[in-house]
């Protein structure tokens, strides 16, 4: 089956520093990837979707200078969170969808973000 | 736009009881329905999924769901629960091509012994 890869897995950085979240696509091409959301005990909710070679869309309430996403290649979409602070605290899903597949997505195993 | 409604935030069976978990959706065309579970700390699961095919769809671990038009529900339901079902577990609609994939608030599942 389609595999997800997300990397790092956890990471934990200080208030004020970047992280990037790299989520891969490892056995098919992804023209399109999703960027979720998903705090402690709640749903997952859209951030944005990627398109590679293109800008990404956001969401409504998502601040796109913040969360910059580089959909660079058809297997490798990144997430930078800019100037973290402590509420992006956070586990981020990706998701990555294989027109060949009927469309179907695909989850990565998420990343737990911690800022301090 | 389409939405998911999970009319519970918790259930909670003894093992070996039956499981019901409902989900009603709203779409303005032919919606696509999954059901996902999620594990503490772990990614997500596709546990079924409807195409617009058959309207009864079989999943892993036991659990089916069926998909009725006419009351815009596909609940999610498994005849004899296990310890391992304790999980969240989330319905989930999607529009033309899987675009725009909305999840629902999630049900969390409690198995008793």
């Amino acid at each position: 089956g389609a595999v997800v890869s997300q990397h790092p897995s956890w990471v934990i950085c200080k208030s004020g520093t970047s992280v990037k979240i790299e989520c891969r696509s490892l056995d098919f091409q992804a023209t399109t990837m999703f960027w979720y959301r998903q705090f402690p005990k709640q749903s997952l909710m859209l951030m944005a979707t990627s398109n590679e070679g293109s800008k990404a869309t956001y969401e409504q309430g998502v601040e796109k200078d913040k969360f910059l996403i580089n959909h660079a290649s058809l297997t490798l979409s990144t997430l930078t969170v800019t100037s973290a602070h402590p509420e992006d605290s956070s586990f981020y899903i990706c998701s990555a969808r294989d027109v060949w597949a009927h469309y179907e997505q695909y989850f990565g195993p998420g990343t737990r973000l911690t800022v301090t | 736009a389409q939405s998911v409604t999970q009319l519970d935030s918790h259930v909670s069976v003894s093992e070996g009881t039956p499981v019901l978990l409902r989900c009603n959706y709203s779409s303005s065309y032919s919606p696509s329905l999954f059901w996902y579970v999620q594990h503490p700390n772990k990614g997500l699961q596709l546990l079924l999924k409807y195409t617009s095919a058959a309207t009864l769809v079989k999943g892993i671990n036991g659990f089916e769901a069926e998909f009725k038009k006419s009351e815009t529900s596909f609940h999610l339901t498994k005849p004899s629960a296990h310890m391992s079902d304790a999980a969240e577990y989330f319905c989930v609609v999607s529009g033309y091509n899987n675009n725009d994939m909305r999840f629902g608030a999630g049900t969390r599942l409690t198995v008793k012994p």
